[in-house]
């Protein structure tokens, strides 16, 4: 059964950093493609950023492009948000997905909350 | 402002038939990207319903269909059960400013 737990989300203050974790089972995570996908409260879903399958690769939303980095660790079957000089307006649940080698997300995780708030 | 365009809201009576547009333009669904649906509960994460335009996951009834022609897609729900009120979603691949996936806003489906 395919499993994504997000984890490291919570309140913090403008200007602050925060890392977001996923961690994996179910399936070869060393062969798949992973995204970061966003949901402000009551507003609609937004692509954050994507990591090939060994890490070699990465591209972000312009929103968080220099501040919003995407990792990830195979051997852990863990993948990470490192999210610097927070804005109010990254406050969101943020998704976990897996890439459905279709450009859609077949899998999610249940979401971790980040509110960035003073 | 999403760059896919859904209506805010549709509804309907038990055993109705309702459809949600989304609608792109030359960069995205008229571009010749697929369309996948995604369904969301409030408080839960979105389930995929719908990818490549028509194929449905395993599990998800049959009531549930999807299709795309020129810059737009549509989902219909056939039969519409009360367990249907969510939050639906379309999502594309967009090739303006370097390609990324993009969404909709989002269409809030009522049961009656």
């Amino acid at each position: 059964e395919v499993e994504l737990v997000e984890s490291g989300g919570g309140s913090i203050q403008p200007g602050g950093s925060m890392r977001l974790s996923c961690v994996v089972s179910g399936f070869d995570f060393s062969t798949t493609w992973m995204h970061w996908v966003r949901q402000a409260p009551g507003q609609g879903l937004v692509w954050v950023a994507r990591i090939n399958s060994d890490g070699s690769g990465t591209r972000y939303a312009d929103a968080v492009k220099g501040r919003f980095t995407i990792s990830r660790d195979n051997a852990k079957n863990t993948l990470f948000l490192q999210m610097s000089s927070l804005r109010v307006e990254d406050t969101a649940v943020y998704y976990c997905t897996r890439d459905g080698k279709g450009y859609y997300y077949d899998f999610w995780g249940q979401g971790t909350l980040v509110t960035v708030t003073s | 402002q999403s760059v896919l365009t859904q209506p805010p809201s549709v509804s309907g009576a038990p055993g109705q038939r309702v459809i949600i547009s989304c609608t792109g333009n030359s960069s995205n669904i008229g571009a010749g990207y697929d369309v996948h649906w995604y369904q969301q509960f409030p408080g839960t994460a979105p389930k995929l319903l719908i990818y490549t335009n028509s194929k449905r996951p395993s599990g998800v009834p049959d009531r549930f269909s999807g299709s795309k022609s020129g810059t737009s897609a549509s989902l219909a729900i056939t039969g519409l059960q009360a367990e249907d009120e969510a939050d639906y979603y379309c999502q594309s691949f967009d090739i303006a400013l370097g390609g990324s996936r993009v969404f909709g806003g989002g269409t809030k489906v009522t049961v009656l």
